[in-house]
């Protein structure tokens, strides 16, 4: 069964720092998505990745893929206020489900 | 137009009424999905339609009855609810499925349902 971990859940951070989300998943996987949500709102595709060494940059955030490692990663430089957000790792498995991680609370201190 | 569109955007029903959510489309895509969500928590998927065929049903209880009329519109059929089943139901859309695809999917903005 496939299980997706998202580490860390809750993370505060400063502006103008970089920090690293984790998302680890436990069985091998044609695709992996990120997204963000606002509180109270809906979800926002922010990357999708399908082969291994894959990379995608989007302003600020950048999203790997290592398939051997079962681990992406989303990357954030330089934060700032209006990246404060609830981030999910999402990934497909058998019989082609999405799982998704808990889900990380990104909370950006001017 | 890249929207998703969803309507009731609030839905308060007792545990025997029948209503339905809806969601629309004109983005030509051949991917539907519905998840729940409940607060704090991460979506579920529950259905998933490709090509306007049922292709993923992840066990849902019967109470939930998902329909393709066509492939811009999605609807979701309630029935006899229970009060857990109270949470934020998300539709989305993907142009296709197919293993290998970059489906990106996109959002609608939710439906907030209450079951009494």
């Amino acid at each position: 069964e496939l299980k997706v971990e998202q580490n860390p859940l809750f993370l505060s951070m400063q502006e103008g720092k970089n920090y690293t989300i984790y998302c680890n998943y436990s069985t091998t996987s044609d695709r992996l998505y990120w997204y963000r949500q606002d509180p109270g709102k809906s979800l926002e595709s922010l990357f999708v990745l399908l082969s291994n060494g894959a990379v995608k940059q989007e302003g600020r955030l950048m999203a790997s893929l290592d398939t051997k490692a079962r681990l992406s990663t989303l990357h954030i430089t330089a934060a700032v206020h209006d990246l404060s957000a609830t981030y999910f790792c999402a990934v497909v498995g058998e019989a082609d489900k999405i799982i998704f991680g808990k889900g990380t609370r990104l909370h950006i201190l001017p | 137009d890249t929207e998703v569109t969803q309507t009731p955007k609030h839905l308060v029903m007792g545990m025997t009424n029948k209503k339905s959510l809806k969601c629309e489309q004109h983005m030509g895509h051949r991917a539907m999905y519905w998840y729940k969500q409940k607060a704090k928590k991460p979506p579920e998927l529950m259905f998933v339609y490709s090509y306007e065929k049922l292709s993923i049903n992840e066990s849902v209880p019967s109470r939930f009855s998902p329909e393709c009329p066509n492939s811009s519109l999605l609807n979701l059929h309630l029935h006899a609810l229970q009060p857990e089943d109270s949470a934020l139901y998300l539709c989305a859309s993907s142009q296709d499925r197919t293993s290998g695809w970059v489906d990106t999917q996109y959002f609608g903005p939710g439906t907030r349902l209450t079951v009494l």
